[in-house]
């Protein structure tokens, strides 16, 4: 067990639709990571939360936004649901931001979404 | 800009079969190194890391992975493999110069009893 909690662990939802995914950091960590998962593109970096602010931003669709909130827990909102959408996202934290030295990133155990 | 190339995508070997995985980065800065294992419906966990030092990192489960600045390299080794190596395997990189994690897209490994 990593430490990060990610929900729901499996979701299905019709195209068009629009879904959140949540993330809870392990305790003390700042920075929360985004990144989906499918075969075709392997690990895709989406966005990088730091203390509440964004700090980079990967290949992220305009469909999708996420936030970091006072409490430090993430969350992943998806619009305009396509077949394409349908992945593994996984969250991911850690400490500081990641070129610290030290630094280490955790994983959560991903959300599974099918998109249909 | 940016990149993490593994060339293996997939990649089966006999049990105490020795392993290396490439890892070949394009990155600015002063990079750091990490190389991560996802078993089958799991999260990835790190193996190992570098960030400074001996070049020659060692991590869990006999895996270790040496950093070769001069050609950008830092592949994973481990001398002789079980079948409960079989997962997929990311390289990946951060720089000082951004907050980004770049990583690879993976490479299967695949064990035969």
């Amino acid at each position: 067990d990593s430490g990060v909690t990610q929900t729901p662990k499996h979701l299905i939802t019709a195209t068009g639709q629009r879904v959140t995914l949540r993330c809870s950091p392990r305790s003390g960590d700042l920075s929360v990571y985004w990144y989906q998962q499918s075969l075709d593109q392997g690990l895709q970096f989406l966005i990088q939360y730091y203390n509440g602010e964004e700090r980079a931003k990967g290949n992220i669709l305009e469909r999708f936004s996420a936030q970091q909130f006072p409490d430090l827990h993430s969350e992943l909102n998806l619009s305009s649901l396509e077949l394409g959408d349908s992945a593994l996202y996984f969250c991911a934290s850690s400490v500081s931001l990641p070129a610290s030295t030290g630094n280490t990133i955790y994983f959560g155990e991903g959300s599974w979404l099918t998109v249909v | 800009a940016q990149s993490v190339s593994q060339h293996n995508h997939h990649v089966i070997l006999s049990e105490a079969a020795s392993l290396e995985l490439g890892c070949n980065y394009s990155y600015g800065g002063t990079v750091n190194l990490f190389w991560y294992v996802q078993y089958p419906g799991q999260h990835l966990q790190l193996l190992l890391k570098y960030f400074s030092g001996d070049p020659l990192v060692k991590g869990i489960k006999g895996f270790e992975a040496e950093f070769i600045k001069s050609k950008f390299s830092f592949n994973l080794r481990k001398p002789s493999v079980q079948w409960s190596d079989t997962a997929e395997y990311f390289c990946a990189v951060t720089s000082n110069r951004d907050d980004k994690i770049i990583f690879g897209k993976g490479t299967r490994l695949h064990i035969l009893p």
